[in-house]
């Protein structure tokens, strides 16, 4: 498998500009996680689906974030507008559940879109 | 979710011994200890994960005590390679938004 995909991977853009960040999670994997890392705050969870539905979004800053997942092979995160304290590196991680394991499941991340906003 | 703390960053020699020690006072006891590394422009990679006693693989060993509020990630004759930020984490199965701290930064020298 190709691993957790994310495009671009460099995205610079002017404040108030919408900016989408695309995902595709490794096939088969039923938990899809958005991350937001800075400096200042580490890496920050923002979004997690299950099976395409959206579990907990309290990680989400404000109402210019929105982040879908139409199919199972398949996730967008928005902002909208944008603005330079939006400037991170977003990651986007799967998992696959083990049932009756007890344990966490192992996250696998992507490489990660480095968001620059000028 | 347990809070956890490990060191801000630490230094060490090629060839040497790194023992990152991470403080989970508050943890349940369906939690698990995982440890994630994260190389400078890359998402973080799962290492290792334990329950109790010690873990090992084939890249750290994990030790965990009785009373399991810490644990220990030992990395054997690290090189510069191992360069990176760990990241402590505990969680159980049950609950798959486990939180990154600050981590801790590992800077080995030649």
């Amino acid at each position: 498998d190709a691993g957790v995909i994310q495009s671009p991977r460099h995205e610079v853009t002017e404040m108030g500009q919408e900016v989408t960040l695309r995902c595709k999670p490794i096939s088969g994997h039923d938990y899809l996680f958005w991350y937001r890392q800075t400096m200042m705050r580490g890496l920050e969870l923002l979004i997690y689906f299950n099976n395409n539905v959206p579990i907990d979004d309290s990680g989400m800053p404000e109402d210019r974030f929105s982040a879908k997942m139409p199919n199972a092979s398949f996730s967008t995160l928005k902002i909208q507008p944008s603005e330079p304290r939006d400037s991170a590196v977003y990651f986007c991680a799967s998992s696959l559940i083990s049932v009756g394991q007890g344990a966490p499941d192992t996250q696998y991340f992507g490489p990660g879109t480095r968001l620059t906003v000028l | 979710l347990a809070k956890t703390t490990q060191p801000i960053s630490m230094d060490s020699y090629e060839g040497q011994e790194v023992n990152i020690t991470c403080s989970h006072n508050n943890i349940a006891t369906n939690d698990y200890i995982t440890w994630y590394q994260q190389f400078p422009s890359q998402g973080p990679r799962f290492i290792i994960q334990g329950y109790k006693t010690k873990v090992t693989n084939e890249v750290a060993s994990l030790f965990i005590p009785a009373d399991r509020k810490s644990s220990t990630l030992s990395l054997p004759r690290v090189s510069l390679s191992d360069t990176a930020v760990y990241y402590c984490l505990v969680g159980d199965g049950n609950n798959n938004d486990m939180r990154f701290g600050a981590g801790t930064r590992l800077t080995v020298k030649p």
